[in-house]
């Protein structure tokens, strides 16, 4: 099973529409990243995100983070087509390396 | 400022042979981490070099990967004797320090063993 779930798996919106995902964890989580991946491309960083109750906005996009630190959503406001892509949630479970550990991915589509 | 770059972006290869797939952080960056994209798998963890440390290999999946960092900077991911289910695409990435910062990702390389 993945230690990282998230959802929706995949997503279509109408351009103009809000939208969430959610990523969650069964373990405490000392940091969660969310990335952006455009096919054939590599990762976009998005936004870090380290505390219980955090919330950081970017242009559009708004994340979030419970005070549990075990789950976060990632919410796009007015959603256009370059929004399109993958988005991934990743990991640290803490230590010394700061691997991540990423979840499966959420694949959106956003129609003009 | 440049980001980090891989290289090659695309290797073909035959099955037993070996590949170098070769990553250039970001300057300044004393972190840096191999992971591996697949469809069966997602995003795995490799290994992580961070500075003068021994690196942290435990993501490797067999013997036939190894990785090396040269100077602190230029890192060569090798697989050797390579396997059809080491096709995948192959990213690197980078952070100013190995604790709690972003990490910064390359473009990958997309690696097929035929």
């Amino acid at each position: 099973s993945q230690e990282l779930e998230q959802s929706p798996q995949s997503l279509i919106v109408q351009e103009g529409k809000n939208l969430t995902i959610n990523c969650t964890s069964s373990k405490t989580l000392y940091g969660l990243y969310w990335y952006k991946q455009k096919y054939g491309e590599g990762l976009i960083f998005l936004m870090m995100l380290q505390k219980g109750g955090e919330e950081k906005s970017h242009e559009k996009i708004t994340a979030k983070l419970d005070e549990k630190k075990q789950q976060s959503s990632l919410h796009i406001t007015a959603s256009q087509p370059s929004h399109a892509g993958i988005y991934l949630c990743g990991a640290d479970r803490g230590g010394a390396t700061n691997k991540l550990i990423f979840g499966t991915g959420t694949l959106l589509a956003v129609q003009p | 400022g440049a980001g980090v770059s891989q290289s090659p972006s695309n290797k073909v290869t035959e099955k037993g042979k070996d590949v170098e797939l070769r990553c250039d952080p970001i300057s300044g960056h004393t972190a840096l981490y191999w992971y591996r994209q697949s469809l069966g798998q997602g995003l795995e963890f490799l290994i992580y070099f961070q500075g003068n440390s021994a690196p942290d290999k435990s993501g490797l999946p067999s013997d036939r990967f190894s990785a090396e960092r040269t100077g602190g900077s230029v890192s060569t991911l090798t697989i050797q004797r390579t396997q059809q289910e080491d096709s995948a695409v192959y990213l690197c990435a980078s952070s100013l320090t190995g604790y709690s910062y972003e990490q910064y990702f390359g473009p990958g390389t997309r690696l097929t063993v035929t």
